[in-house]
């Protein structure tokens, strides 16, 4: 399930399932996205992007949706793996503006 | 074909000592990103350099903390007379052009500890 922690949101998955993480952006003229993963100790690592004129992309085991009405983007992961376990950010930006983060959601996967 | 460097991975400063955090972009990208971290915090944007320009330093505090990025050689944040709280993990990207669409790749982060 997921809850809030001290300071980051948390996901706890069992391994095998499916995981949505979501991310609410602020700047509804944004028009570029990315996903990114931060392991612990860790720099962040691309894991997909998005452009606003498209509603979905998906990659391997990953899709991201992006719904520009209520300016919210998700991350869906297929078939949760151990390795999956990370911090996950969104970064939305503005026509070649700068970077804005989101807060990130830890994502745990259970044995 | 190597990625983003910084050095050090680790750096301890006691209150008052100057810190300089180094990063060397991917080869090819002219564009430096640098962004703090706090425990269990996201990215904060600090300064955005191009090759012997700042672009955008809208993120930066604006006393102690300089950047530079210089015609050779790496990317520099310096943080002069430290503070605790600038104790934080930086981390700095690069990128090919800037814009939309301009994937930022970043680099493992430089551990700041102010003692």
């Amino acid at each position: 399930g997921e809850s809030v922690g001290l300071h980051l949101p948390t996901l706890s998955v069992q391994e095998g399932d499916n995981s949505i993480i979501n991310c609410a952006y602020s700047n509804s003229a944004s028009d570029y996205f990315i996903w990114y993963k931060q392991e612990s100790g860790k720099g962040p690592q691309f894991i997909i992007d998005i452009r606003s004129n498209m509603d979905k992309r998906q990659g391997q085991r990953v899709t991201v949706l992006l719904n520009k009405t209520v300016k919210h983007l998700s991350l869906q992961i297929a078939a949760t793996q151990p390795g999956d376990s990370a911090v996950y950010f969104c970064a939305e930006n503005n026509y070649g503006q700068n970077f804005v983060f989101g807060p990130g959601t830890r994502l745990s996967v259970l044995p | 074909n190597a990625g983003v460097m910084q050095n050090p991975r680790h750096l301890v400063r006691r209150r008052g000592q100057e810190a300089r955090l180094r990063c060397s972009p991917m080869k090819g990208h002219s564009h430096v990103y640098w962004y703090r971290q706090l425990p269990e915090e996201g990215l904060k944007f600090m300064v955005y350099l191009q090759k012997e320009n700042i672009i955008d330093e809208s993120g930066m505090p604006k006393e102690r903390f300089s950047a530079e990025f210089p015609k050779e050689g790496p990317s520099i944040l310096r943080i002069q007379q430290v503070v605790r709280g600038d104790s934080a993990a930086y981390f700095c990207a690069s990128s090919f052009e800037q814009g939309s669409s301009n994937e930022q790749y970043f680099g493992p982060g430089t551990r700041l500890t102010v003692t």
